[in-house]
């Protein structure tokens, strides 16, 4: 089945050290995007890609770093720079080049930094 | 900025019970979304809505596209358990364009 995977499912780290969250899609969609969520507040948008080997910041991209290396791959990594890196990160992918098309999202990585 | 306003921001209701959720957009939006979120999971996509006046279903899940492309309501006939979870809406419209999500409206259903 097509999908969107994201792994691990759970990320502790100690405060100053990067880590990397992976996401992975089989659907052959064109964009990829990064979503932050907190409790009780609505998806932030942290970083999105509309094609291989480019991507844009969004609206909460400091501390944050991607590369689209590949069509099905779009890692986010979260630097020491991240003043408060505990959350639960979501990617999503859309089928066009903007949001024309609904977000299909993965399970989600929850990282705890301590 | 834009701001999506949705409400309630929590709903505990018995099993059977009808419930209404809705959005309120600052600016006119183009695209209403539904998403609905189980815990520790991504959330997943019941309804899009993509023209004003627009009525939708799926299942028991009813959407509107508010006439006045600013608000956007979601209906649930008949609940039962396995509705639990968060609901999220989703509008994109404005000068940027941009999605923007609605803050959730967390339901429980008690049987």
């Amino acid at each position: 089945d097509g999908g969107i995977t994201q792994s691990p499912k759970y990320l502790f780290r100690k405060e100053g050290q990067n880590v990397t969250l992976s996401c992975e899609q089989n659907l052959n969609h064109d964009a990829m995007y990064w979503y932050r969520q907190d409790p009780g507040q609505g998806l932030r948008l942290i970083y999105y890609s509309q094609i291989v080997n480019d991507f844009q910041k969004g609206d909460i991209a400091e501390g944050y770093s991607v590369s689209r290396e590949k069509k099905e791959s779009f890692p986010l990594t979260v630097t020491s720079a991240q003043k408060n890196p505990t959350a639960f990160y979501l990617c999503a992918s859309t089928l066009g080049k903007t949001y024309n098309s609904p977000l299909h999202f993965g399970n989600g990585t929850r990282l705890t930094v301590t | 900025g834009q701001q999506l306003n949705q409400s309630p921001q929590s709903m505990f209701i018995q099993e059977g019970e009808d419930v209404s959720m809705n959005c309120t957009s600052s600016s006119i939006f183009n695209t209403w979304l539904w998403y609905k979120q189980d815990p520790g999971e991504g959330p997943v996509l019941l309804i899009a809505l993509y023209k004003a006046g627009e009525l939708t279903s799926n299942g028991r899940l009813t959407a509107q596209f508010g006439i006045t492309r600013k608000d956007s309501f979601l209906n649930i006939s008949a609940s039962i358990p396995s509705d639990v979870g968060i609901y999220f809406c989703a509008g994109r419209g404005g000068a940027t364009n941009k999605l923007i999500f609605g803050t959730g409206t967390l339901l429980a259903v008690q049987p």
